[in-house]
């Protein structure tokens, strides 16, 4: 079945170390996004992509990094810069109609603790 | 950037009324999506809205938009336990970047 996988769906993590989030997409959507959910709180952009090789930040990039390589992935590192990581991460894929976003598809997300 | 107010933050709802949700914009919209995160899940796309006064209907949920494109409102007649979740509404702020708003978290008394 066509969809987004991300892994893993629950991770610890101490102080100062990175730590990488993965999304794949087999829907062959051009973009993708990356949004961070805090408890009673909405969805915060991190980074999105719309086309291989290229991506752009977000609203709340700081202390993130991505790539995308492939057009079926856009994984998440969370660097040691990152003050406050501990959050729900969601990563989602839209085809682009007529250059702009459709509707979103998400994966189940990654919940992300630092200990 | 382009933000968009959702109110109320909370919905206690008796099961069996009706309730609304709203998305205010202080700028003109070219058009809103409306998302559902039941607890422990992801957001589900519920529809999207395009025309200026554009009213949608999915089963109990009617979806509107504003005659001047700047507002929104989910209503949901005779709640039930699966209503239950968080109502999302989302804005283009460019032409790839969706915003959304803080949610509804709707709570349903049986």
């Amino acid at each position: 079945d066509g969809g987004i996988t991300q892994s893993p769906k629950y991770l610890f993590r101490k102080e100062g170390q990175n730590v990488t989030l993965s999304c794949e997409q087999n829907l062959n959507h051009d973009a993708m996004y990356w949004y961070r959910q805090d408890p009673g709180q909405g969805l915060r952009l991190i980074y999105y992509s719309q086309i291989v090789n290229d991506f752009q930040k977000g609203d709340i990039a700081e202390g993130y990094s991505v790539s995308r390589e492939k057009k079926e992935s856009f994984p998440l590192t969370v660097t040691s810069a990152q003050k406050n990581p501990t959050a729900f991460y969601l990563c989602a894929s839209s085809v682009l109609a007529g250059g702009h976003t459709g509707e979103l598809f998400f994966g189940e997300g990654s919940r992300l603790t630092v200990l | 950037g382009q933000q968009v107010m959702q109110i109320p933050q909370y919905q206690h709802v008796q099961e069996g009324e009706d309730f609304t949700t709203y998305c205010n914009s202080s700028t003109t919209l070219s058009n809103i999506q409306w998302y559902k995160q039941r607890p422990g899940g992801h957001p589900v796309f519920l529809i999207q809205l395009v025309k200026s006064g554009e009213v949608k209907k999915q089963k109990r949920l009617t979806f509107q938009f504003g005659e001047a494109k700047k507002n929104s409102s989910l209503h949901i007649t005779a709640t039930q336990t699966t209503d239950v979740g968080t109502y999302f509404c989302a804005i283009r702020a460019n032409d790839y970047k969706l915003s959304f708003g803080a949610g509804t978290t709707v709570t349903v008394r049986a």
